[in-house]
């Protein structure tokens, strides 16, 4: 029943290594996103798919690879993870809002990632 | 920069009470949406106004937004101790020829209802 899914919740991992977030949608949405919430709870966009093409990429550094392999999933590399990677991410969905659509976006529960 | 600024950031209210929410922004924007955000947990969409309306409800959610002035407002009429949360604004920006749309979160405001 789960709109939003992101797997793993909680993720600690040492600096350098290399991980990954999924996340997964049953709402039929076309669009899903990417958010960074750092420790003062700012929500800021990273990435976002529309039907599987790379349609917002903020300034993120390239270490950051998100990778759509169709609508419903949207997952999120992380190559040598560095301490200021700690956060909580967020993925969410939408439908295509394009060029001045209304929706409001439901979110998945978050992943909490922790580098030590 | 961050699109939208909230007002005041904490609030502290007892149950029954009314909680009002401010949220400026800066540029133009084709709607503004709100959202709920329990501890630990993800965002929830509460309500969305469109930059052509001026007053909405939902339950005991009221939102006005000012485009003139470029704010909103969010009205929690008989707080509850569960609608403890922090509660962020967000704006869906006009959008330019081509231009994705996406949206930007305000700052935040920590509700704390307390029996």
């Amino acid at each position: 029943d789960t709109a939003v899914s992101q797997t793993p919740k909680y993720l600690v991992t040492q600096m350098g290594n290399d991980k990954s977030i999924k996340c997964e949608q049953n709402l039929g949405h076309d669009t899903m996103y990417w958010y960074k919430q750092d420790s003062k709870k700012f929500l800021k966009i990273m990435f976002s798919y529309n039907n599987k093409e790379l349609i917002i990429n903020e300034t993120v550094p390239n270490r950051f690879s998100p990778k759509s392999p169709d609508k419903a999933h949207l997952n999120l590399h992380i190559n040598s993870l560095e301490l200021g990677d700690s956060a909580v991410y967020f993925c969410a969905s939408s439908p295509y809002s394009g060029t001045g659509g209304n929706y409001g976006y439901t979110f998945g529960s978050g992943t909490r990632l922790t580098v030590v | 920069s961050q699109q939208g600024e909230e007002d005041p950031q904490a609030l502290s209210i007892q149950e029954g009470e009314n909680a009002t929410m401010n949220c400026s922004y800066k540029t133009s924007i084709n709607n503004l949406q709100w959202y709920r955000q329990n501890s630990g947990r993800g965002l929830v969409h509460l309500i969305l106004i469109r930059s052509n309306e001026r007053e909405k409800h939902s339950g005991r959610l009221r939102v006005t937004l000012d485009t003139s002035k470029k704010s909103s407002s969010l009205l929690i009429t008989a707080s509850r101790a569960a609608d403890t949360a922090s509660y962020f604004c967000a704006t869906a920006l006009r959008p330019d020829t081509g231009t994705a749309s996406k949206l930007t979160f305000g700052t935040g405001t920590r509700l704390q209802v307390t029996l």
